[in-house]
């Protein structure tokens, strides 16, 4: 069946440093990927997408690739704000499996000023 | 910004009690989503919709149950509440059809059963 594995947490940065969330998934099709991000109290919002290999997904400064022969989708941000502290959820959505999503188990995040 | 709304947001409730998480989105979507959100942080989906009269159980077992008469309602009810029952529960909505989009999630109801 489909799976997302993602970088266990959490993981506590310093402000404007370097962020990466390893994501792997296993798929029987050719899913989209997905980054959401959920913040205290809240819902999941989606963060970036892809939906075929070589995409690049962005949005805040955030970036992911979506790389088929690796089979990864791995989150990055050049400079980290504490405003980033959330929990980072990679997911994927596979036409094969209904379209239902597949969610990662989360990945903390804390950025301390 | 998201057209899924979740009430109420915060439900404290006595054992053996039945209760309604409402959620209903205006973007027309046809498949909904309930999920259940433990401590760790994970998703579990307990129940899917594909459209109106369409009702699916998903990956984790749930005593909860859900209905789906018109598109843009889904609601989820706990016949008699258990304190396992504690958790926050999430509602989302998609697309149907063929191509692939994104999920929309609701703010979430945490339900506390004492």
């Amino acid at each position: 069946g489909n799976s997302v594995t993602q970088m266990e947490g959490p993981v506590t940065l310093s402000e404007e440093a370097f962020l990466t969330i390893n994501c792997t998934y296993t798929a029987t099709g050719y899913p989209s990927l997905f980054w959401y991000v959920q913040y205290p109290g809240e819902g999941l919002q989606l963060l970036l997408k892809a939906t075929k290999a070589d995409d690049k997904g962005s949005n805040k400064g955030f970036e992911a690739t979506y790389r088929k022969e690796t089979t990864s989708f791995h989150l990055e941000k050049g400079s980290v704000q504490v405003s980033d502290s959330a929990v980072y959820f990679c997911a994927l959505s596979d036409r094969g499996n209904g379209q239902n999503f597949v969610f990662g188990p989360g990945t903390r995040l804390s950025v301390l000023p | 910004e998201a057209d899924i709304y979740q009430t109420p947001r915060y439900l404290v409730i006595g054992t053996g009690k039945k209760i309604t998480l409402e959620c209903s989105q205006t973007m027309g979507h046809d498949k909904m989503y309930w999920y259940q959100q433990d401590p760790g942080m994970e998703l579990h989906l307990i129940h899917y919709s594909y459209g109106v009269n369409s009702t699916e159980k998903g990956d984790l077992s749930s005593e909860s149950t859900v209905s789906r008469i018109r598109t843009e309602h889904f609601p989820l009810t706990l016949e008699s509440a258990r304190p396992s029952h504690t958790s926050q529960y999430l509602c989302a909505s998609s697309e149907g059809g063929r191509g692939v989009t994104e999920a929309f999630f609701g703010q979430g109801t945490r339900l506390t059963v004492v």
